[in-house]
């Protein structure tokens, strides 16, 4: 089966813009979470989306914002960006919710604000 | 709150000798307790948990709640296993499960 993939792998961005980032899961896996990883607060849980609806969202500001589709794809956005949202974005999918399914991850997006 | 602390940011040791990567946890429920490597230009991926008491590659790792420490651990490192070590506690919050990462330990092993 092919892996987690994320597109775009890079992307630079300036202060105040809006980016989209998109994950497609491993085929048949229904839950996605997302993560940032910076160098100072390591990995940090965004938020989860298991059959299209959030399920659980992380301590982040309302400009983080994401959605799943039918087919499971999930995408976040980032709303007025600022410098500080520089950081690599992970999404991992698993099969269900439990937490006890393995999570499989993705090779990120590394997003810089400029 | 809950919180994992890796108090290593950065460990060496030589190849053949025993290698322990330290864990600590804060968390008022039951602790779900993963390991998570990632090794150089791959993704993170899943090593081990603590409820399948299982040994991947020579490592373990066990729970121990009276000291809220999950350490991994191997008897004879090697060179392979120079890599980014994340532990990770799952939490139950209102009602979801979400992962807490520590800030990671590098592992390097000389030869």
């Amino acid at each position: 089966k092919a892996g987690v993939t994320q597109t775009p792998r890079y992307l630079i961005k300036t202060r105040g813009q809006q980016v989209t980032l998109s994950c497609s899961p491993i085929s048949g896996h229904r839950s996605v979470s997302w993560y940032q990883q910076t160098p100072g607060q390591g990995l940090q849980f965004l938020f989860e989306y298991f059959s299209e609806t959030q399920r659980n969202k992380g301590n982040f500001p309302g400009r983080f914002s994401g959605r799943q589709f039918s087919n499971s794809r999930s995408e976040m956005n980032v709303s007025t960006l600022e410098l500080g949202d520089s950081a690599l974005y992970l999404c991992a999918s698993s099969l269900r919710r439990t937490i006890q399914e393995t999570q499989y991850f993705g090779p990120g997006t590394r997003l810089l604000v400029l | 709150a809950q919180r994992v602390t890796q108090p290593e940011k950065l460990l060496s040791v030589f190849k053949g000798a025993p290698v322990e990567l330290k864990c600590n946890y804060s968390y008022s429920g039951s602790p779900e307790l993963f390991w998570y490597v990632q090794y150089s230009r791959q993704r993170l991926q899943l090593l081990l948990r603590h409820i399948s008491r299982e040994s991947i590659k020579g490592f373990t790792a066990d729970l121990n709640k009276g000291e809220t420490s999950f350490h991994l651990k191997k008897p004879f490192a090697q060179e392979e296993d120079s890599a980014m070590y994340y532990c990770a506690l799952s939490i139950t919050q209102g009602g979801s499960e979400k992962l807490v990462f520590g800030k990671g330990t590098k592992l390097t092993v000389n030869p």
